[in-house]
């Protein structure tokens, strides 16, 4: 089983500001399938990045995702209030499809 | 537009079953995986289990592996999940989850006395 940690688990940043959220896996993630969910309260997760660093259709491009192998990055450029939720990495390549233990994003 | 909905979730005893059901549309559900994953209450998210197109591979997280069955209905655009043996870790917001991008609102169990 890979696990996945993420880091920090709270980061609190101000609009306009960079966020940096790290996903670190416990062996290498196959073919980079490692996704990106965001969470808001009473919502279900919805899929802003996969294969590492595609961008799916409809998430505003200051959302990105770099990484492979074992270390990977979501980045959020010039925060905005509504980036505030907990964030999830996930690996599919290999089952079980696990998740990371989120990172909550606070917009002060 | 891709639809899941989620039903058959509720208050259960431990030791006790339970059926939930997702009805799919919006999208060719035959010839798709499909996928069940959990939240338990203030936690966060865990894969449960996934089934193959035509229902001949099915895999399982270790935990619910012997009591949880996976299944679908191509006919009915229906996946399904069989819970027995229900334990209060077992609580949770149960997601039909398509393609990783597209999920139900999930339905709640609850495995309480």
């Amino acid at each position: 089983e890979i696990v996945l940690t993420q880091s920090p688990g709270t980061l609190s940043l101000s609009p306009g500001e960079r966020a940096t959220l790290s996903c670190r896996a416990s062996h290498s993630v196959s073919n980079n399938y490692l996704g990106w969910y965001q969470q808001k309260p009473g919502q279900a997760p919805r899929l802003f990045i996969f294969g590492a660093s595609n961008r799916v259709t409809g998430v505003p491009d200051r959302f990105s995702g770099s990484g492979s192998g074992t270390d990977f990055t979501l980045t959020i450029s010039r925060l905005e209030p509504e980036d505030s939720a907990v964030y999830y990495c996930q690996q599919y390549g290999s089952a079980p499809y696990t998740f990371g233990q989120g990172t909550k994003l606070e917009i002060k | 537009e891709v639809e899941l909905v989620e039903s058959g979730g509720g208050l259960v005893q431990p030791g006790g079953s339970l059926r939930l059901s997702c009805a799919a549309s919006g999208f060719t559900f035959s010839s798709y995986w499909m996928s069940w994953v959990r939240q338990a209450p203030g936690k966060g998210l865990e894969w449960v289990a996934n089934i193959k197109e035509d229902g001949s591979e099915k895999y399982y997280v270790d935990s619910v592996k012997g009591r949880f069955t996976i299944s679908r209905d191509n006919a009915k655009n229906s996946l399904y999940l069989q819970m027995n043996s229900l334990r209060a870790d077992d609580t949770a917001v149960y997601y039909c989850v398509h393609r990783w991008d597209h999920w139900g609102q999930g339905t709640l169990v609850t495995v309480s006395s």
